[in-house]
């Protein structure tokens, strides 16, 4: 997993407040997606960004859940009112320019984020 | 709705046995899938990919084989160690040219423990 960067990597949120989740991609990678584990499953696509773009937003619960990849520094993926639910693991991918054949989205190590 | 969906949820072999974990896909509009192993508090590593254009693809003691008619994937691995505990996950993707654009499905993942 070495290259994609992610930070907090455990992060502790009382109901109500306010979780932001950082993503760094590879080097020379423009292409970030977002990621939520539940407990012994799968991955859930949540969201997928280019430089300043949303590309497709399908996974992300309307309300509370934003993300954004400015030009310059990392993706944040931002929930605001925590609720207990929202309480998982957090991965980050990012993948080099569309249209590069062979190249597999490379992940992070996830946030961890607890609501207490 | 369509799924990538895993048949055996654990998986227990001896070190230096060869091991299969197999994988049903539903979207028959696939075109590109990928094999993650996950250990504990990390993220997905990459193991190995194919299009839907092949049959198989070998790796580094992984081999991947692909059966478009039944919609099944399968990871081979050859001589397993006791490194090679953690769980597996085949995920796929469909998007314009077979590339790694756009997002993800994975399946719920097979746990995978080698005994010395």
């Amino acid at each position: 997993n070495a290259g994609v960067m992610q930070n907090p990597r455990h992060l502790v949120r009382r109901r109500g407040q306010e979780a932001r989740l950082r993503c760094s991609p590879m080097k020379g990678h423009s292409h970030v997606y977002w990621y939520r584990q539940l407990p012994e499953e799968g991955l859930k696509f949540m969201v997928y960004l280019q430089k300043e773009n949303i590309i497709d937003e399908s996974g992300m619960p309307k309300e509370r859940f934003s993300a954004e990849f400015p030009k310059e520094g990392p993706s944040i993926l931002r929930i605001q009112q925590v609720v207990r639910g929202d309480s998982a693991a957090y991965f980050c991918a990012s993948s080099p320019l569309q249209g590069s054949s062979n190249q597999p989205q490379h992940f992070g190590d996830g946030t961890r984020l607890s609501i207490l | 709705g369509e799924s990538v969906g895993l048949h055996l949820p654990t998986l227990s072999v001896q070190e230096g046995d060869n091991s299969i974990i197999n994988c049903a896909y539903s979207n028959s509009a696939s075109d590109y899938f990928i094999w993650y192993k996950q250990e504990s508090g990390k993220g997905p590593q990459f193991i190995i990919d194919i299009r839907s254009n092949m049959d198989k693809r070998q790796g580094q003691r992984v081999t991947v084989l692909l059966n478009k008619t039944v919609k099944h994937l399968s990871l081979q691995i050859a001589a397993t160690q006791p490194g090679d505990s953690a769980v597996y996950f085949c995920a796929e993707n469909w998007g314009a040219g077979g590339t790694s654009y756009g997002k993800l499905t994975f399946g719920q993942g097979t746990i995978l423990t080698v005994h010395p």
